[in-house]
């Protein structure tokens, strides 16, 4: 089984769609929970972050951790087509003292359409 | 701007040719990463480096070494490349300790081995 599972995708939604991107993961010790947009061709980066269970909003994203079903989930309101990218949930462990490290879901390869 | 630059963005090589890839970052990051990604799946890490503290991954193939000179540079050595080793790899970095969940990706080399 892996660590982190995300539904590959591809997604194909109409512009102004609400989407759900999802990821369960196995290891109860995760820290941290990532959001990461890789568009295409380039590098993955930093969309947000949350360290509790709950929800965490920043303009139309909103991220949610449950912890105890060991699920999380990023919510985009009013899709746009410039949100067409690849999504990748993290989940970091905290090493003290030597940084740490990312595990990354697969990613879920979203096209929003005009 | 601060940023990760890798070099180069295309590389070609041939089955069992040595190549190195680079990587630098005026960022001042004391963490360093090197992910592989292949296609559709999740960056996967190969190691990190928390200033010169070298931290390889247990399945990281003996194929591949690294070396941090400096802050600044980082390389990734592919001492006899195979078929399976055609990927995308990632350089990162990140600050210790809570910030290390912030990866500040490069734009990636693509690496084709023929």
């Amino acid at each position: 089984q892996k660590e982190v599972e995300q539904d590959p995708g591809p997604l194909s939604v109409p512009e102004g769609a609400i989407v759900s991107l999802n990821c369960t993961y196995s290891n109860s010790a995760f820290q941290y929970f990532m959001w990461y947009r890789q568009y295409s061709r380039k590098g993955p980066e930093l969309l947000m972050y949350t360290y509790s269970s709950g929800n965490k909003e920043d303009g139309r994203f909103t991220a949610q951790v449950d912890k105890s079903s060991k699920y999380i989930s990023l919510f985009i309101r009013d899709s746009q087509p410039s949100d067409s990218a690849t999504y990748l949930c993290a989940m970091s462990l905290l090493i003290l003292n030597q940084g740490g490290k990312l595990i990354f879901g697969q990613g879920t390869e979203l096209s929003v359409k005009p | 701007d601060a940023m990760v630059i890798q070099n180069p963005r295309y590389q070609v090589t041939q089955f069992g040719k040595p190549v190195t890839l680079s990587c630098s970052q005026t960022l001042n990051h004391n963490v360093m990463y090197w992910y592989q990604q292949k296609s559709s799946q999740a960056p996967k890490l190969l190691f990190h480096y928390y200033d010169k503290d070298f931290n390889n991954e247990a399945d990281t193939p003996d194929n591949f070494q690294s070396r941090r000179p400096n802050t600044s540079f980082c390389f990734l050595d592919i001492r006899s490349p195979g078929l399976g080793d055609a990927a995308m790899y990632l350089c990162a970095t990140s600050r210790l300790g809570r910030g290390v969940f912030e990866q500040y990706f490069g734009p990636g080399t693509r690496l084709t081995v023929t």
